[in-house]
């Protein structure tokens, strides 16, 4: 939604270089995690997703990493672009489980 | 393809009035969800339908939110009467099935709600 980002942890970066966005999620019983972007007026937008049996997913310019244990999720934008500009959330969801926990946040700004 | 619509954007109220928002899912998708969203925090799951069943409701306000899919398609969500608290933007999603969880979900752009 609107001005989503305005009291969230920033991350701010220089166009063409890569950003890392960092998550810690609490519940050992996750098993599937989602990284979403959301824009100033827009809902979230899924991005890339991991199971827990995986400690690395790749796609297009972005990499999820997990490392269950010390429950830590992190995003890698490689040549980050204005267009990146967004509020990023990482959420957790448990084995079988039907909600999805979002974390609080990360502002991102690029700088052109 | 049609995304996830909501009306209205934007809404502002007076406390203890109520409040109403509609939702209408990508077409096709089973599960439909209602969030909301607190100012620099993270969506919060209200309550989610699979078809027109309740799925989860454990972190809805029943004493004054409501919420209803009756044909299974589109969904409403009513606040009645409305707190200060509930400034927020509500968020609607929806995804083809349960399947485990792993079903993406497609979000629509939200109804800010300013209560006053």
């Amino acid at each position: 939604g609107e001005n989503v980002g305005l009291h969230l942890p920033t991350l701010s970066v220089q166009e063409g270089d890569n950003s890392i966005i960092n998550c810690a999620y609490s519940n050992s019983a996750s098993d599937y995690f989602i990284w979403y972007k959301q824009e100033s007026g827009k809902g979230p937008q899924f991005i890339i997703d991991i199971r827990s049996n995986m400690d690395k997913r790749q796609g297009q310019r972005v990499t999820v990493l997990l490392n269950k244990t010390v429950k830590h999720l992190s995003l890698q934008i490689a040549a980050t672009q204005p267009g990146d500009s967004a509020v990023y959330f990482c959420a957790e969801r448990e084995t079988g489980g039907f909600k999805t926990i979002f974390g609080a946040g990360t502002r991102l700004f690029v700088k052109a | 393809e049609a995304g996830v619509a909501q009306s209205p954007r934007y809404k502002i109220i007076e406390k203890r009035q109520s409040v109403a928002f509609w939702c209408n899912p990508i077409s096709g998708h089973a599960t439909l969800y209602w969030y909301q969203q607190i100012l620099g925090q993270g969506p919060k799951l209200l309550i989610q339908f699979q078809n027109n069943g309740v799925v989860d409701d454990s972190q809805l306000p029943k004493d004054r939110f409501s919420a209803e899919r009756l044909k299974g398609v589109d969904s409403t969500l009513k606040i009645q009467p409305a707190k200060l608290e509930d400034s927020a933007v509500y968020l609607c999603a929806s995804s083809l099935e349960l399947a485990g969880g792993e079903s993406e979900q497609f979000f629509g752009p939200g109804t800010r709600l300013t209560v006053l």
